[in-house]
């Protein structure tokens, strides 16, 4: 089994607005990540935790912050974003954690995020 | 870091074999080929991945050069479920990032 489950599918906030989206996997995987992925484009890797701790922040703006409270569940708290925020946001997970060329990143099936 | 090129799209006949190369001339010792499919709006489904031997799994099957500059995934029989945009991706041995192309969008034509 290699599913990663996101929510919500879509997403519509306006600028004020306070939202999160949530990630989850079952799979005993160690390390998890944050993508934003914008149309026609690959995905942006913002985030990486790793057995639960924040390992990588690809100087991500303070307005995503992410949370891992364990290491099945992974959040991104959103406030006071812009409209070219506006993108798909994709969580993975891998098994190791490690960054080793071994270590596959699987992925969910993303959140559609519109801001207005 | 290793940077690839793909073709921008490929067109494919419904049961032939699909043949998607790429380009990693500047592909390090250490470094791993991967591929990634995205069907539009989905997430990036998981490939293949090698680093200097082929590959086969259930999906694909990976061939690499033997100077490890070029790559090339087959889809044996490529079905209209497989149209979608296929990533070719070099990861390096030490850390979390996926350096991904432009990716190769494949349509399969009944």
């Amino acid at each position: 089994d290699t599913e990663v489950t996101q929510t919500p599918k879509h997403l519509v906030m306006g600028m004020t607005n306070k939202k999160s989206l949530k990630c989850e996997q079952h799979m005993g995987h160690r390390a998890m990540y944050w993508y934003k992925q914008k149309a026609k484009k690959p995905p942006e890797l913002m985030f990486v935790y790793s057995y639960e701790k924040l390992s990588i922040n690809e100087s991500v703006p303070s307005r995503f912050s992410p949370e891992c409270p364990n290491s099945s569940l992974l959040n991104l708290h959103l406030h006071a974003l812009q409209p070219e925020d506006s993108a798909l946001y994709l969580c993975a997970s891998s098994q190791v954690g490690s960054g080793r060329g071994t270590d596959t990143q699987y992925f969910g099936p993303g959140t559609r995020l519109t801001v207005l | 870091d290793a940077k690839t090129t793909q073709p921008p799209s490929m067109d494919c006949a419904e049961g032939r074999a699909a043949n998607l190369p790429c380009n990693h001339s500047t592909i390090s010792g250490n470094e791993y080929v991967y591929w990634y499919r995205q069907i539009h709006s989905q997430g990036p489904q998981y490939i293949i991945h090698g680093l200097k031997n082929n590959e086969t799994n259930e999906m694909a099957s990976l061939i690499i050069t033997e100077d490890r500059k070029s790559s090339t995934l087959i889809l044996p029989h490529a079905t209209l479920r497989d149209t979608a945009v296929y990533y070719c991706i070099v990861k390096t041995d030490s850390n979390y990032q996926l350096i991904w192309g432009a990716g190769t969008k494949l349509i399969i034509k009944p």
